[in-house]
């Protein structure tokens, strides 16, 4: 079974430059996470889809941080203007129903 | 206060060693919860769910104690391969499960 798919996984940008992360979940998982984890800390949550409806995105900076989950598959992370400490590695998950949360590799984000 | 603490380490033991990992929670709403395996720039995979009762997965054991909100992992007669960094998560019920991770405990087993 394919697992979470995110491209790019590297990617270094300049602050105020715009960037975004996509992400395939895997087929038929409704729940699609996205987290930001920075080094040496634990992944914190950024926005939670439900099929392409919005559970929690309380966490997420929505000045500059954006996200869609269009058809209830495939989910786009966008940051704008990217800041320096958006530096981080960025895991998107899914889920079926209650089940386990399986992660991608993740976007390895580097603003300078 | 986080809502999932854990005491980051890092633990480094000797090969054959029990260890232990502990993990406080502050949220109500978390009822379920589960220990995940980050290995160094991988992504976290997960490693047992636990329960009330305890539950065990070979050389693993989870516990969770809701009095005290805390939960617990023991590893023994530790290998190589378990050097990694331990997630805490606490799992929120309801049908969009919602998942808060731990800052983590970074263990180094040594030969």
């Amino acid at each position: 079974e394919a697992g979470v798919a995110q491209s790019p996984r590297y990617k270094i940008i300049e602050k105020r430059q715009s960037v975004a992360f996509w992400c395939n979940p895997i087929s038929g998982h409704a729940t699609l996470y996205w987290y930001q984890q920075i080094l040496g800390q634990g992944p914190k949550l950024l926005i939670q889809f439900q099929n392409n409806g919005v559970v929690d995105d309380s966490q997420l900076p929505k000045d500059r941080f954006s996200a869609e989950r269009l058809k209830g598959v495939d989910s786009t992370l966008k940051i704008q203007p990217a800041k320096l400490e958006d530096s981080a590695v960025y895991l998107c998950a899914s889920s079926l129903d209650r089940a386990e949360a399986f992660f991608g590799q993740g976007t390895r984000l580097t603003v300078v | 206060r986080k809502e999932v603490e854990q005491d980051p380490g890092p633990f480094n033991v000797p090969e054959g060693a029990t260890v232990a990992f502990n993990c406080t929670y502050s949220n109500s709403a978390s009822q379920s919860f589960f220990w995940y395996r980050q290995d160094c720039r991988k992504e976290p995979k997960l490693l047992m769910s636990v329960y009330s009762s305890g539950n065990e997965d070979g050389r693993f054991t989870a516990q969770l104690n809701r009095a005290s909100q805390y939960i617990s992992l023991l590893i023994r007669d530790s290998k190589l391969s378990d050097s990694a960094t331990y997630l805490c998560v606490g799992a929120s019920e309801g049908s969009a499960r919602q998942l808060t991770f731990g800052s983590g405990t970074q263990l180094t087993v040594l030969p």
